[in-house]
């Protein structure tokens, strides 16, 4: 199986902050990344899929870029309503697999 | 709109079976693969399964933990996802949530269900 990694497992950052996770894969996925956001008890929501493209509907401060074992998830500018856990999960081989997670609150 | 709505979850003993259950809505259901995510409380995520059409038939595809004890399956008729799951363990205790495959790719989950909490305990 591919194993997903995160860093950091959890921030704390303030209103308006440029906020930054990564997540490495234990072998080339090249762009078979996706990135979801979960709040306190709701389902996960896509905000990136293909390592770069964002979701329909989702805001333009979330961005993602990378490819093979490296990946980058941004924040450009930090929102009281950002504060989540965010996950990533490839898809280039099966099973799928998703990292640990990284939790994001306000500082 | 879309909507996809679980049911079927409860408390079960270990060995025993549950099926689970995912009324879909406001799409073309036949066209889209769908799956099965879980997550085990206070837990990241976890993916199950996935059914999905190939052109040739349908295929499905499990997680190691849940192969050979799992089954999913759909009624497109019905707009119905399943999930049979059988000799069930403790370490099965997790809200399941169906997931609708992406439009660009059946591999990103675009749509998910409220969830449906499976506990194993005796």
């Amino acid at each position: 199986d591919i194993l997903m990694t995160q860093s950091p497992s959890s921030l704390s950052a303030s209103v308006g902050d440029r906020v930054t996770i990564t997540c490495q894969a234990s072998q080339d996925i090249s762009n078979y990344l996706n990135w979801y956001q979960q709040k306190p008890g709701k389902a996960p929501k896509v905000l990136i899929y293909d390592a770069s493209t964002l979701e329909t509907g989702v805001p333009s401060r979330f961005s993602g870029s990378g490819s093979g074992t490296d990946f980058t998830f941004t924040i450009s500018r930090l929102q009281p309503e950002d504060i989540a856990t965010y996950y990533c999960q490839q898809y280039d081989n099966l099973p799928v697999t998703f990292g640990p997670g990284t939790k994001v609150d306000i500082k | 709109q879309v909507q996809l709505v679980e049911s079927g979850g409860g408390v079960v003993q270990p060995g025993r079976s549950l099926r689970l259950s995912c009324a879909a809505s406001g799409f073309s259901f036949s066209s889209y693969a769908m799956h099965w995510v879980r997550q085990a409380p206070g837990k990241g995520l976890q993916w199950v399964a996935v059914i999905y059409f190939d052109g040739s038939g349908s295929t499905e595809s499990y997680a190691d933990s849940v192969k050979g004890r799992f089954t999913i399956s759909r009624d497109n008729s019905k707009n119905t996802l399943y999930l049979q799951m059988d000799s069930l363990r403790a370490e099965d205790t997790a809200v399941y949530y169906c997931a609708r495959g992406g439009d660009s790719n059946g591999w990103y989950f675009d749509y998910w269900g409220q969830g449906t909490l499976v506990t194993v305990s005796s």
